[in-house]
């Protein structure tokens, strides 16, 4: 059975600092999403990376898949308060279902 | 931009009681899902749909679950006697052929008293 694991689980940051997210799963995927969810609202999708190398980037977050090490990272940078909420990354297994991760719960101190 | 409408958007429902939770797709999507998240924790797969047959279920959706597209347009989600431990937030997703990632609703949140 496919796990995915997040760390860390809580993050609180300054504004402006660097912050890394990680995402680990325990079976070969290809493919890994990212989403967002603010407090009691749907999940937004951030990025979808489709093959080993692939890096996206949008304003201040970059995510890149390492499939080889099973691994996936979401790089914050230079954050802002409008950056908190709950980011998971979901590793999608067989055609018709994603493992979502624990969860990143991220707040971003002014 | 299309989206995936879920309503109701909170339903409170006594112990035992069956409960409809109704999504509308996009409208060229093939594929629906529908997954839980009991609150403050991960998002958990329950059911994927597809050429009006599930295609895959976990373990949690037993034999009080059950999803059906009556009319071509919804997709429903039934639980036919519910318990404490069903509240939790249901999203209802979808996506089209060839593609990649899902198309969230806005969630029903059901609790069960």
């Amino acid at each position: 059975e496919l796990k995915v694991e997040q760390n860390p689980l809580f993050l609180s940051m300054q504004e402006g600092k660097n912050y890394t997210i990680y995402c680990n799963y325990s079976t070969t995927s290809d493919r890994l999403y990212w989403y967002r969810q603010d407090p009691g609202k749907s999940l937004e999708s951030l990025f979808v990376l489709l093959s080993n190398g692939a890096v996206k980037q949008e304003g201040r977050l970059m995510a890149s898949l390492d499939t080889k090490a099973r691994l996936s990272t979401l790089h914050i940078t230079a954050a802002v308060h409008d950056l908190s909420a709950t980011y998971f990354c979901a590793v999608e297994s067989g055609t018709y279902k994603y493992i979502f991760g624990t969860g990143t719960r991220l707040k971003v101190l002014a | 931009e299309p989206e995936v409408t879920q309503t109701p958007s909170h339903q409170v429902t006594q112990m035992g009681q069956e409960v409809i939770l109704r999504c509308v797709p996009i409208s060229n999507h093939l594929y629906f899902y529908w997954y839980r998240q009991i609150l403050g924790q991960k998002v958990e797969f329950l059911v994927s749909f597809y050429n009006n047959e599930i295609s895959e279920k976990s373990e949690i959706f037993d034999d009080q679950f059950s999803v059906e597209r009556p009319d071509g347009s919804n997709f429903t989600l039934k639980i036919r006697s519910t318990k404490l431990e069903d509240s939790a937030m249901y999203f209802c997703a979808t996506s089209g052929q060839g593609a990649f990632g899902y198309t969230f609703g806005s969630g029903t949140r059901l609790t069960v008293v």
